[in-house]
C-alpha cells in the first residue's frame, strides 16, 4: 500500500541493548524525519535526511543512529537502550523541506 | 532556534459550538511557515491547515482557520461547528528551512468537545 508506514508498532526492550525502528515511504519523498513524543514535550526532532545519504542532527540526536542507504528508507537504531528513550517515535516524510510532512502511525518503545 | 508556545493545555467546547486555540511563536528566519497538526487517540498525526509567512491572508479549511498575526507571532486555530471527531491533541508548528530542517512543535492542546 502507499504511504508511509513504521515497524514494529511496539516494542519492548532492555536497557543497553540496540534497537531498531524501521520506516518505509513509497512516495519517493526526499525528506525523511525521526520524532520522538514524550508527555509534555509535544514532538521533538531526532535527526532527519535531505536525500539519500545525506543525514543531519535535530534537536535530541544523543544515543541514536540514523542511515540512508535507499531513497525510501530511514531506519533509526538506539545503540545501547536507556530507560529514558522509552517514547513513541514518529517517522515523517515531505517531497520538499516547505511542504506537508506526513507522518507514520509511530512506534511505542519501552525500555525496562 | 525556534520556539513555539501553547498556552492551553486543554480547552472544552460545546459541539455546534466556536474555539480558538492559542499559538505564539518566536523565529529569527524571515521565511517560513506555520502548521496545526491534529492527533486523535488512533495517535495519527494529521494536517489541519498550513501558513505561508509571506502571505498575509489567512488559511482556511472548511471549518477550520488561523488569525495569524505576523507581527506579534501569534497563529490561532479556531474551529467553527465543533464536531464530535474534532476531539484530539492539537499541535502548533513552525518550519524554516535553512540547514534546520524539521518541524518545531509546541506542547500542544488537548480539545474535548461536550456533545
Amino acid at each position: 500500500d502507499a504511504g508511509i508506514t513504521q515497524s514494529p508498532r511496539y516494542k519492548i526492550t532492555e536497557t543497553g541493548r540496540q534497537v531498531t525502528l524501521m520506516c518505509h515511504q513509497t512516495w519517493s519523498h526526499s525528506y525523511m524525519f525521526w520524532y520522538r513524543q514524550d508527555l509534555g514535550h509535544g514532538l521533538r526532532l531526532i535527526y532527519y535526511s535531505a536525500a539519500a545519504d545525506i543525514t543531519d542532527k535535530g534537536e535530541v540526536p544523543d544515543g541514536y543512529v540514523v542511515s540512508r542507504s535507499k531513497t525510501e528508507n530511514f531506519p533509526l537504531t538506539l545503540e545501547s537502550a536507556t530507560r529514558s528513550q522509552t517514547s513513541v517515535y514518529f517517522c515523517a516524510s515531505s517531497g520538499g523541506s516547505y511542504n506537508e510532512q506526513f507522518f507514520g502511525p509511530g512506534t511505542r518503545l519501552t525500555v525496562l | 532556534a525556534q520556539t513555539v508556545t501553547q498556552s492551553q493545555p486543554e480547552m472544552s467546547v460545546q459541539e455546534a459550538e466556536t474555539v480558538t486555540l492559542s499559538c505564539t511563536y518566536d523565529t529569527s528566519e524571515s521565511d517560513y511557515y506555520l502548521f496545526w497538526y491534529k492527533q486523535p487517540p488512533s495517535r495519527q498525526m494529521i494536517l489541519v491547515i498550513r501558513q505561508e509567512a509571506y502571505k498575509q491572508q489567512n488559511a482556511t479549511e472548511n471549518r477550520f482557520s488561523v488569525n495569524f498575526q505576523k507581527a506579534a507571532k501569534s497563529f490561532s486555530l479556531k474551529i467553527s461547528d465543533s464536531q464530535l471527531g474534532d476531539a484530539a491533541m492539537y499541535f502548533c508548528c513552525t518550519y524554516s528551512g535553512g540547514g534546520a530542517d524539521g518541524l518545531t512543535f509546541g506542547k500542544g492542546t488537548h480539545l474535548i468537545i461536550q456533545p
